[in-house]
């Protein structure tokens, strides 16, 4: 696709209850990432996918938060027994890729607003 | 560690107006630098980006950034703000190891 696009654009649970966002990168990106902007944290980054390299994990907050890359595109974040604290816009972005180094510019999608009732 | 300081939180100016949003990094080497926008319900957009070279950096809708090594600062500046230039401004570092380091955003406001 011409962008980065996340689904759904919104999502109200329940505490306790699972979600899963979803994020389509651009197409041919093989780098994706995953952020989370929440109000008096800003944004912080939660998990990196190169190609079919182990993720990078070390921004995840707790073991209730995973994610997958099915085929080196679509990603799933998954929040397990979300909490009250768990309410932020979930980023998702991708580049072409990352190399040792150097960089690679990240084009974010639209995010996912979750609110956790 | 790497940080990013944008010392302004909230900046309002007037329509025509020049615009300059503060940005301070703190990196032992080299950065990688970027501004990105963020308009009220929308998703990151990239502005600029600095990587190497000239230290002054053209963007998209009439912005630039000036990279200066011995203040630690990538200012973003436009010579003359529109009413949908109203959004909050991230400036944001990559040391090149995955994750970007955020500032903690700069909102503007747009008087007419």
């Amino acid at each position: 696709g011409a962008g980065v696009s996340q689904s759904p654009s919104n999502k109200v649970t329940e505490k306790g209850k699972d979600v899963e966002l979803r994020c389509d990168p651009i197409s041919g990106h093989t780098a994706l990432y995953w952020y989370r902007q929440s109000l008096g944290q800003g944004l912080e980054f939660l998990i990196y996918f190169q190609g079919n390299s182990a993720p990078d994990k070390s921004g995840l907050p707790s073991d209730r938060f995973s994610a997958e890359r099915t085929g080196g595109s679509v990603s799933t974040l998954t929040i397990q027994r979300t909490q009250q604290e768990d309410s932020a816009v979930y980023l998702c972005a991708s580049s072409l890729t990352q190399r040792g180094g150097s960089t690679d510019t990240q084009y974010f999608g639209p995010g996912t607003r979750l609110t956790v009732l | 560690a790497q940080s990013v300081t944008q010392p302004d939180i909230h900046i309002t100016v007037s329509e025509g107006a020049s615009l300059e949003l503060r940005c301070n990094y703190s990196y032992g080497a080299t950065p990688y630098l970027f501004w990105y926008v963020q308009s009220p319900g929308q998703g990151l957009q990239l502005l600029l980006k600095y990587f190497s070279g000239d230290t002054l950096v053209q963007g998209i809708k009439g912005f630039e950034a000036e990279f200066k090594r011995s203040q630690s600062s990538f200012n973003l500046r436009k010579p003359s703000v529109h009413w949908s230039d109203a959004a909050e401004y991230f400036c944001v570092l990559d040391t090149g190891r995955r994750a970007l380091t955020f500032g903690s955003g700069t909102r503007l406001q747009v008087q007419p």
